[in-house]
């Protein structure tokens, strides 16, 4: 069974990193990429970056100065990292899987609730 | 960036009744395009990719449609299940989403 889980602090002090971890399961990072995304509070949702299958990385632009993602294959995870926070990334941040480029997002993380306090 | 434009923002109908949700891309995104439903408080989950395929155990009331900047989901018999959000997605050009549509029922 594909599984897909966030984890990380709820609560996130401004001008701080946020650092989440995506925990897989039922399938393998090295056949599959994993997508983050966001949304904030009501709103719609946001790309954020991509760690293709075989390790290569892209970023949405809006983000790129700030963000970062890495994975550990052999503990099936992946890892968000994003400096210099502001209130409105207080979000609900998921993971997802992916096949491969101009391929959808298949497999979703329940979420990770972010709240950036000033 | 390709932008997508979403409408309408939300949506009232009756059960039994029949929806459609239209997006528009800024280009021509060949067919990459995917619809997701998300329920409240949950995660959004795949309805809909390459703009009329049929995400697996989707049921057959929801179809999709179009082809160059012009894509539309339409769901047959609203069924309470159905009261969503639902966002439309291009994926031709790394990822882009639509604002959503909030259905509710009448």
């Amino acid at each position: 069974q594909v599984q897909l889980k966030e984890s990380g602090p709820v609560l996130v002090q401004a001008s701080e990193t946020l650092s989440l971890t995506c925990t897989v399961s039922g399938f393998s990072l090295t056949n599959y990429g994993v997508i983050w995304v966001r949304q904030p509070p009501g709103k719609g949702l946001e790309w954020m970056g991509i760690i293709w299958r075989n390790g290569n990385t892209d970023y949405n632009s809006a983000l790129k100065s700030r963000l970062s993602i890495n994975r550990d294959t052999s503990k099936s995870q992946v890892f968000l990292k994003m400096n210099s926070l502001q209130t409105d990334d207080t979000a609900i941040y998921y993971c997802t899987r992916n096949y491969g480029p101009k391929s959808v997002m298949d497999a979703w993380g329940q979420g990770a609730s972010v709240t950036v306090s000033s | 960036d390709i932008q997508m434009t979403q409408s309408p923002a939300s949506l009232s109908a009756s059960l039994g009744e029949t929806v459609t949700i239209e997006c528009r891309a800024s280009e021509d995104i060949y067919n990459g395009l995917a619809w997701y439903q998300q329920k409240p408080g949950k995660s959004p989950q795949l309805l809909i990719y390459n703009a009329n395929s049929l995400h697996t155990g989707v049921p057959s009331r929801f179809s999709g449609s179009g082809s160059g900047t012009q894509y539309s989901l339409k769901i047959n018999s609203l069924q309470s299940e159905d009261v969503a959000s639902y966002f439309c997605q291009q994926y031709y050009d790394y990822y882009t989403f639509g604002a959503g549509t909030k259905l509710e029922l009448k």
